[in-house]
Order: structure tokens, then C-alpha cells, then sequence
């Protein structure tokens, strides 16, 4: 059974940093795309950052300029997300989620993300 | 970056009702689309993947429709148990979702 277990939120002021982890098992996490994504309390949900199965492709989302940073340690099961200079408008359930890969029926083909977290809430207030 | 814009963003219904939800790319993302169910508390789960394929485990009475630009999910009669917020997701291009659309009991 895949397990996304994301910790490390809490409570931070405003320009702090935080540290986000996600624990996988149940899957060769060495092969498979990682993200995280977010959503702020009675908000809808917000793609943060990918990285691929090597680290080798990293993308974040534009509003993010340039805070955060996404890694992954394959040989440790473990994705990261480190934010830097934190506002209030990051407060936020913060997911980890697994990339199915390319999946394709008779006529089309998507990645989706097909395992999540539970999620860990970051706030970020003075 | 892609834009996704969902319509409504919220709407009431009653049990048995067909219910349209339409997403719309700001660019053609083929059939790079995705759409979750969200439940207060709990992480989004997956309905229709690649625009109309049905996700295992899914009750039939959900489907998805379209290409390019513009898509639908329907629930063609719906049930307790579908009252949640729906996002439709775009993979073309990294990943954007629409803002959601809430469906309340009428």
C-alpha cells in the first residue's frame, strides 16, 4: 500500500523558514515524479513544485518567486519542499503527492497525481 | 503558465439530479485533464483521468468529456455522498487547477 506521510509543519513568523518532509513506502519512490501541493484554509488547491524521478527536471509554480526549494533522496524514500522568507499568504495544508506517470486509455493520455498525503499545515504569523 | 477556470464555481442540487461542471484551458492541453473530488478534511481523490477515462473503483454515474480547451464532468444522477468540491487539473504543462466548484444539497 503507497504511504505519503508529510511532517514538519507548525507555526512560523513572517520572513522565517520552514522545513517540510514527506516519508513514502509501499512503492519504488526512486521512480516516480514527486509534488507538492497546497491549499489555503477555505481555498482551492494550489500546485507548488515537481521534481522528477533523478532530480535532474525541478519546477515550482511563478508565485512561489523563487522561496522555495523542492529536493528528493532516493535512497532514503524522502521528498523535501524548504520555504524561505514566509508570508501569511503561504499559510496553507501542504500535500505531498506521487505522479503516475504517463497513463494513457485507447484515445488519450494525462499524469495525474494518484497517491496524497494527509497533509501538514504550515502557518506563518507574527 | 496554463489557466484553468472552472464553472460554477458553486452550485445547489438535489439527490437524483444531473449535474455539468465545465473547465476551460487558457491553452489546448489535449487531453492532459484531470478531475478530483475533495471532502472537507481529507486530501483530493481521483474521479477521470486523461479527460474521460474513469478512474477504478469510481462509481459510472461520473464521466468526463472533452479535448483541447473544454471539458466537462458530469454526475448523472447525484447521490449523498457526491455533495464535495470538484477541481478539474491540467498536466500539459507543469500543473495548474481550476478554483473549484462546490456542489451543495438544494
Amino acid at each position: 500500500e503507497v504511504q505519503l506521510v508529510e511532517s514538519g509543519g507548525g507555526l512560523v513568523k513572517p520572513g522565517g523558514s520552514l522545513s517540510l518532509s514527506c516519508a513514502a513506502s509501499g512503492f519504488s519512490f526512486s521512480s516516480y515524479t514527486m509534488h507538492w501541493v497546497r491549499q489555503a484554509p477555505g481555498k482551492g488547491l494550489e500546485w507548488v513544485s515537481s521534481i522528477s524521478r533523478t532530480s535532474s527536471y525541478i519546477s515550482y509554480a511563478d508565485s512561489l518567486e523563487g522561496r522555495f526549494t523542492i529536493s528528493r533522496d532516493n535512497a532514503k524514500n524522502s521528498l523535501s519542499l524548504q520555504m524561505h522568507s514566509l508570508r501569511a499568504e503561504d499559510t496553507a495544508v501542504y500535500y505531498c503527492a506521487k505522479d503516475s506517470g504517463i497513463s494513457c486509455s485507447s484515445t488519450s493520455c494525462s499524469y495525474y497525481f494518484d497517491n496524497w498525503g494527509q497533509g501538514t499545515l504550515v502557518t506563518v504569523s507574527s | 503558465d496554463i489557466q484553468m477556470t472552472q464553472s460554477p464555481s458553486s452550485l445547489s442540487a438535489s439527490v437524483g439530479d444531473r449535474v455539468t461542471i465545465t473547465c476551460r484551458a487558457s491553452q489546448s492541453i489535449s487531453t492532459y485533464l484531470n478531475w478530483y473530488q475533495q471532502k472537507p478534511g481529507k486530501a483530493p481523490k481521483l474521479l477521470i483521468y486523461a479527460a474521460s477515462s474513469l478512474q477504478s473503483g469510481v462509481p459510472s454515474r461520473f464521466s468526463g468529456g472533452g479535448s483541447g480547451t473544454d471539458f466537462t464532468l458530469t454526475i448523472s444522477s447525484l447521490q449523498p455522498e457526491d455533495f464535495a468540491t470538484y477541481y478539474c487539473q491540467q498536466s500539459y504543462n507543469t500543473r495548474t487547477f481550476g478554483q473549484g466548484t462546490k456542489v451543495e444539497i438544494k
